[in-house]
């Protein structure tokens, strides 16, 4: 089945520091591709995505290009701030593709300090 | 809409007790899905529901675990017996296979502890 691995963490950058948050994943065929980000005591929410190879997915200043070359589907923010501290998680669809149900990465924690 | 709501929010027991933990979906949403999420990792995937059929289960279900999704609303997770194993974040994710049936949208979660 297909399979999503993450950069482990946690990660610790100053406010207005260049973010970075490796994915990279196995796969048949070209499944969409997800970011998702939990706050603390929170369920997850999703925060972008890319459906096909070379889109690229952004939201709230992140921004993740879906590469088939690589297979991977880094995140990365150009400038982050305190409220961007949380645990984000790569996913793609696996199983069958009439279920829809994800598989995740381990999670990425980024903590940014003032 | 609302977003997917589960109640409760935490739920403390002892070991040996039931628990039962509910979710109500995004009101359009034809599909449901639970997920376990331990400390320091990802959601992993529990049971499926299409309108009120599960579709899949998980391995990681054990009958101990039951899921019921009854006139394809609302549906509820049982946890007979519980164990210390089973203190998790337990998930719920609603999604509509009108539009794209992987892109859910999950709920707080309930928190399990067993003591």
């Amino acid at each position: 089945g297909n399979s999503v691995t993450q950069m482990e963490g946690p990660v610790t950058l100053s406010e207005e520091a260049f973010l970075t948050i490796n994915c990279t994943y196995t796969a048949t065929g070209y499944p969409s591709l997800f970011w998702y980000v939990q706050y603390p005591g929170e369920g997850l929410q999703l925060l972008l995505k890319a459906t096909k190879a070379d889109d690229k997915g952004s939201n709230k200043g992140f921004e993740a290009t879906y590469r088939k070359e690589t297979t991977s589907f880094h995140l990365e923010k150009g400038s982050v701030q305190v409220s961007d501290s949380a645990v984000y998680f790569c996913a793609l669809p696996t199983g069958s593709s009439n279920t829809g149900k994800l598989i995740f990465g381990q999670g990425t924690t980024l903590q940014v300090k003032p | 809409d609302t977003g997917v709501s589960q109640d409760p929010r935490h739920k403390i027991t002892k070991r040996g007790q039931n628990v039962t933990f509910r979710c109500d979906p995004i009101s359009e949403h034809n599909r449901l899905y639970w997920y376990r999420q331990t400390l320091g990792q990802g959601p992993e995937f529990l049971t499926y529901f299409q309108n009120e059929a599960q579709l899949e289960k998980s391995r990681l279900l054990s009958d101990r675990f039951s899921a019921e999704r009854p006139k394809g609303s609302f549906s509820t997770l049982e946890i007979q017996r519980t164990e210390q194993g089973d203190s998790a974040m337990y998930l719920c994710a609603s999604s509509s296979s009108k539009t794209r049936v992987d892109e859910q949208f999950f709920g707080p979660g309930t928190r399990l502890t067993v003591l």
